[in-house]
């Protein structure tokens, strides 16, 4: 069964750097989204991607965020200035098309740890 | 406003005990409704779909529009059934974003 892979598992990074989260969706979905899970605390959406462009994105995913789908089968998560409270799990997740309740399939997630 | 209450962390049953997790919404519009699992170190799995009516591993969940619930059932537990499970609301936005809102969770012990 397809499965949707995301890269690194693990990521440690010095507070202020940038990060660059990547994930490769199923292959024929069209629908693409980040979320996150900060430790103890509920998964919460970040941002929707489709048609080469955001859909939605959260209150979370301000100006220090950003995605790319930059060759068609990756789809990135670039955090800039990173902080500590950027410490958290940050799932990939796709969905083939709309009209109708699709599930989304998840990766396995990145555990993004900033020092 | 939009938001799903699972309100128990954690439910610790015997081996053989039916399971009940609850979930409740909170949505304007009408909701599609799913349970994801997640097993130790493992990525979030879908396990039922309110639209599917099935049952996946012996866990029914049934949508009740009335109390505004979908909770998961089991009649009978297994050892294996252990794991995190996450009550989701898919929030439509024009019919396009169907973005996941998650519960907190209930994670599910299930002793020999």
């Amino acid at each position: 069964e397809p499965e949707v892979t995301q890269t690194p598992s693990h990521q440690v990074t010095q507070m202020g750097q940038e990060v660059i989260l990547r994930c490769v969706p199923i292959s024929n979905h069209l629908y693409f989204y980040w979320y996150r899970q900060i430790l103890g605390q509920k998964v919460e959406f970040l941002v929707s991607f489709y048609n080469n462009e955001i859909s939605e994105k959260s209150e979370i995913f301000d100006d220090q965020f950003s995605v790319e789908r930059p060759d068609g089968s990756n789809f990135t998560l670039k955090i800039r200035s990173t902080k500590l409270e950027d410490s958290a799990m940050y799932f990939c997740a796709s969905r083939h098309r709309d009209g109708g309740p699709q599930p989304q399939h998840f990766g396995d997630g990145t555990r993004l740890s900033i020092l | 406003a939009q938001r799903v209450t699972q309100p128990e962390k954690l439910l610790s049953v015997f081996k053989g005990a039916p399971v009940e997790l609850k979930c409740n919404y909170s949505y304007s519009g009408s909701p599609e409704l799913f349970w994801y699992v997640q097993y130790s170190r493992q990525r979030l799995q879908l396990l039922l779909r309110h639209i599917s009516r099935e049952s996946i591993k012996g866990f029914t969940a049934d949508l009740n529009k009335g109390e505004t619930s979908f909770h998961l059932k089991k009649p009978f537990a297994q050892e294996e059934d252990s794991a995190m499970y996450y009550c989701a609301l898919s929030a439509r936005r024009g019919g396009a974003t169907n973005k996941l809102i998650f519960g907190t969770g209930t994670l599910l012990a299930v002793q020999p």
